[in-house]
């Protein structure tokens, strides 16, 4: 069972378009990390969100979290092909660290 | 500041030979995670040490694989007798805190990618 699920598991769009992913379980989670993993390397680190409702931007990325921590949402504005990679929600409960298997996306120029 | 170190970044095993995989996490950070992902897959959580200590093995196949994190030196991933399923990509991690306290963030290696022929 795969207790944080993403979607869509893959997503090719045009440059300049908009786009929403999505990460999901039925679990609370007490933080919520986002990160971008590009072929070849680990994955880095985007944003920790914390707080139930919390809306964090970062530039062109805007991360929310579910009002009841179990959720989380990540829109970019007006893609770039170098937002190309893999994105990976990661959930914290109970003193253990779960990832999601990740969207895979491809912004083509 | 250095970032997660891992080494080698490619290595390809026979196999029923070992495989040895080290991870110096950043400078000031205690705590170390492994990983292995599949092609198309996400993070599979394999074991969290901190110096001296395994926290949480239960993400580690119960033979052939160990870790260690001694209180010199880096973090260690062995796997003896390697077979065809071991080929993955290893990633290690580390972090200043532990989960459940503050932001545990974790800081990502490069990665090692085993390849067993």
């Amino acid at each position: 069972t795969q207790l944080l699920e993403q979607s869509p598991q893959f997503l090719s769009i045009q440059e300049g378009e908009n786009l929403t992913v999505y990460c999901n379980s039925s679990s609370v989670f007490s933080s919520l990390q986002w990160y971008r993993q590009e072929p070849g390397e680990g994955p880095v680190l985007l944003v920790t969100v914390v707080t139930g409702g919390e809306v964090k931007k970062l530039k062109r990325l805007t991360f929310q979290f579910g009002d009841a921590r179990k959720d989380s949402s990540l829109h970019i504005t007006a893609a770039q092909p170098g937002d190309t990679g893999l994105y990976l929600c990661a959930g914290t409960r109970d003193d253990k660290i779960i990832f999601g298997k990740g969207t895979r996306l491809h912004i083509l120029p | 500041n250095a970032g997660v170190m891992q080494n080698p970044r490619h290595l390809v095993r026979r196999r029923g030979q070992e495989a040895r995989l080290r991870c110096s996490p950043m400078k000031g950070h205690s705590h170390v995670y492994w990983y292995r992902q599949l092609p198309e897959e996400g993070l599979k959580f394999m074991v969290y040490l901190q110096k001296e200590n395994i926290i949480d093995e239960s993400g580690m196949p119960k033979e052939r694989f160990s870790a260690e994190f001694p209180k010199e030196g880096p973090s260690i991933l062995r796997i003896q007798q390697v077979v065809r399923g071991d080929s993955a990509a290893y990633f290690c991690a580390s972090s200043p805190r532990i989960p459940g306290q503050g932001f545990p963030e974790q800081y990502f290696g490069p990665g090692t990618r085993l390849t067993v022929t």
